[in-house]
């Protein structure tokens, strides 16, 4: 099966910009999510989705960030404007359901540079 | 206390030799945990469930032990390319998955 599939691969911009990432989950993957993996930290979850509905935003920074799911499938993640500490990579992943025994699969991320 | 922790190492270990490390968790209602392997610049990768009678996957065991709220993998006859920082994590349940991953434990083989 084909896996997650995620663009850019990598994104430079100046602070206070703004920036798109894209994340195209497995085929019938209904549960989706958006981590963000700083340098040599574990990968924090930033959004999850189930279909097309927010399940967790919690630790969304909302005044800058978010994040769609129109039509539970695509999903897109914004941030505007950009902080210094937002560099990071950014991952998608998706998995068939919530639930205990239902593993993520992640795609190959977004490296975000912010200078 | 952190909900899920891990020493990050660096574990630095002769090629053939067996090593373990655990990942600790402070919610006693966590109901599945995981490990993944994450390879350098790469997204992290399912390693294995851990389940709660243990599991063993070739030279990977893991283990769970809700009485002290740990996990651990254990990797045998280690090879070069074991070298990764290992994952775990812990679901808890609730409204959302309250899937929390650790830090990572970061495992270097030396030849």
């Amino acid at each position: 099966e084909a896996g997650v599939a995620q663009s850019p691969r990598y994104k430079i911009i100046e602070k206070r910009q703004s920036v798109a990432f894209w994340c195209n989950p497995i085929s019938g993957h209904a549960t989706l999510y958006w981590y963000q993996q700083i340098l040599g930290q574990g990968p924090k979850l930033l959004i999850q989705f189930q279909n097309n509905g927010v399940v967790d935003d919690s630790q969304l920074p909302k005044d800058r960030f978010s994040a769609e799911r129109l039509k539970g499938v695509d999903s897109t993640l914004k941030i505007q404007p950009a902080k210094l500490e937002d560099s990071a990579v950014y991952l998608c992943a998706s998995s068939p359901r919530m639930g205990y025994q239902s593993p993520l699969h992640f795609g190959n991320g977004t490296r975000l540079t912010v200078t | 206390r952190k909900e899920v922790e891990q020493d990050p190492g660096p574990f630095n270990v002769p090629e053939g030799a067996t090593v373990a490390f655990n990942c600790t968790y402070s919610n006693s209602a966590s109901q599945s945990f995981f490990w993944y392997r994450q390879d350098c610049r790469k997204e992290p990768k399912l390693l294995m469930s851990v389940y709660s009678s243990g599991n063993e996957d070739g030279r990977f065991t893991a283990q769970l032990n809700r009485a002290s709220q740990y996990i651990s993998l254990l990797i045998r006859d280690s090879k070069l390319s074991d070298s990764a920082t290992y994952l775990c994590v812990v679901i808890s349940g609730g409204g959302a998955d309250g899937l929390t991953f650790g830090k990572g434990t970061h495992l270097i083989i030396q030849p």
